[in-house]
Parts: C-alpha cells; sequence; structure tokens
C-alpha cells in the first residue's frame, strides 16, 4: 500500500490558462474521488469514477471542470480557462467498493494547491 | 439529504486534558461516520468510523467515538491531550446507495497549549 498520490503538490498559473491534475490512487481501490477544499472549509465533493466509469458529478463541478480515469488506474482533472474563484486544495481520494457501497473509507491523497493569478 | 455539523470551530485544551470535539449529523437513512485528522498543507487521515457495528468505536492515536442515534451525535474525544494532536478534524457522512461520496462539516481546529 504506497497510498494516494498526487502530483503536483502545488500549481500557480495565471487566470485564463488550463491546468491538470493527477492522481494515481492505491492500486486495489476501484472507486475514486476528486473533492475541493477551500481556506476553512471541509472538503466538498467534485466528482466520483467506479473503475473508469464517471458515476455521479456534483453541481459543483462546472462545464469548465472535467475529470477522467481512462483505463481504471489514475485520473486527470483539468480545468480549463481558470478564474480567481478556483483557487483550492484539490484532493484525491480511494477506496473500495465493499459490501455495503457506504461504509468503506476513503484514503486520501496530500493534494494539489491551485493559486490563481 | 445528509449533512454533519460540528460545533466549535476552534477548540483549545491544555495537555493532558480531555479533548471533546462535537459532530452531529442529519440523515434520512441509516450513516455511515467518519472522523478525518488533517495536519497543515496535508491531506486527511482517518481516525476512525462508525459503519453500524458498535456503538463506541476506536481509532488510532487513542481517539474514540459514540454513536447516538437518539442524540444524531458522533462526538470524538481522547481522554489525554497530547501537543501533537494539534490539528484540524473533520466529521463526515456518507450512506448506503450514496456512492460512498463524502460530506463533511467545516472543521474544528485543535490547539494542545503546555
Amino acid at each position: 500500500d504506497t497510498g494516494v498520490s498526487q502530483n503536483p503538490r502545488h500549481k500557480i498559473t495565471k487566470r485564463g490558462q488550463n491546468v491538470t491534475f493527477r492522481c494515481d490512487p492505491i492500486s486495489e481501490h476501484n472507486r475514486l474521488y476528486w473533492y475541493r477544499q477551500t481556506l476553512g472549509q471541509g472538503p466538498e465533493f467534485l466528482t466520483y469514477f467506479q473503475n473508469e466509469a464517471q458515476l455521479e458529478k456534483s453541481r459543483l463541478l462546472s462545464d469548465r471542470f472535467s475529470a477522467e480515469r481512462p483505463k481504471g488506474s489514475f485520473s486527470t482533472l483539468e480545468i480549463q480557462r481558470t478564474e480567481q474563484g478556483d483557487s483550492a486544495m484539490y484532493l484525491c481520494a480511494s477506496s473500495s467498493e465493499g459490501w455495503g457501497q457506504g461504509n468503506q473509507p476513503q484514503h486520501f491523497g496530500d493534494g494539489t494547491r491551485l493559486s490563481i493569478l | 439529504a445528509q449533512s454533519v455539523t460540528q460545533l466549535g470551530s476552534h477548540v483549545s485544551v491544555s495537555e493532558g486534558a480531555l479533548v471533546l470535539l462535537r459532530c452531529n449529523y442529519s440523515s434520512s437513512v441509516p450513516p455511515y461516520l467518519f472522523w478525518y485528522v488533517q495536519y497543515p498543507n496535508q491531506g486527511l487521515q482517518l481516525l476512525l468510523k462508525y459503519t453500524s457495528a458498535a456503538t463506541l468505536v476506536k481509532g488510532i492515536n487513542g481517539f474514540e467515538a459514540e454513536f447516538k442515534k437518539s442524540e444524531t451525535s458522533f462526538h470524538l474525544t481522547k481522554p489525554s491531550a497530547h501537543m501533537s494532536d494539534a490539528a484540524e478534524y473533520f466529521c463526515a457522512v456518507s450512506f448506503t446507495g450514496g456512492g460512498n461520496k463524502l460530506t463533511f462539516g467545516t472543521g474544528t481546529q485543535l490547539k494542545v497549549e503546555l
């Protein structure tokens, strides 16, 4: 178990630029989640995958956001035409599916901190 | 809809004193409840989870939490605080059929003083 890995750890970019983040989950986990955390708040759910299928997207995920998990392993989150309000910590988590569907704990990466100039 | 309320955005205790962090949940279906800890510039680490087995749940680093359905609470406790416990703590809820996605509270910053 090498843990959830996220790259880059920090990203600074100018408003209007596109950015892409990568998440490598724990290898045996088939579920992968993206959350966004702003200063002083708890993480907010953005989207999740079961294997390569994207099963749910939050209303927070505007058209400028897109996430993929092409082979059911790593995932990427892209933000197009970044805005000041996109500045946040983007967290990735993974879990196994579990018999109860809701009871498997999620393991988090250290996040990618995005700063928009 | 599920939600979590954490009472007290900042809690300060003396080293060796009892730690009590409060969490109340709202859920129309049986919930699964979790406590996570976050250190600066890091991700979240699972402390403990409630998944409908024992109502008193023991976690890592001496923490425990008790699920009380009648009070819709899942408060986190530790008998004796240590300096290394200073961090932000998040309570979260998920439920069967919800894709396991977590809904988090706004967090409680724990400060431990000498």
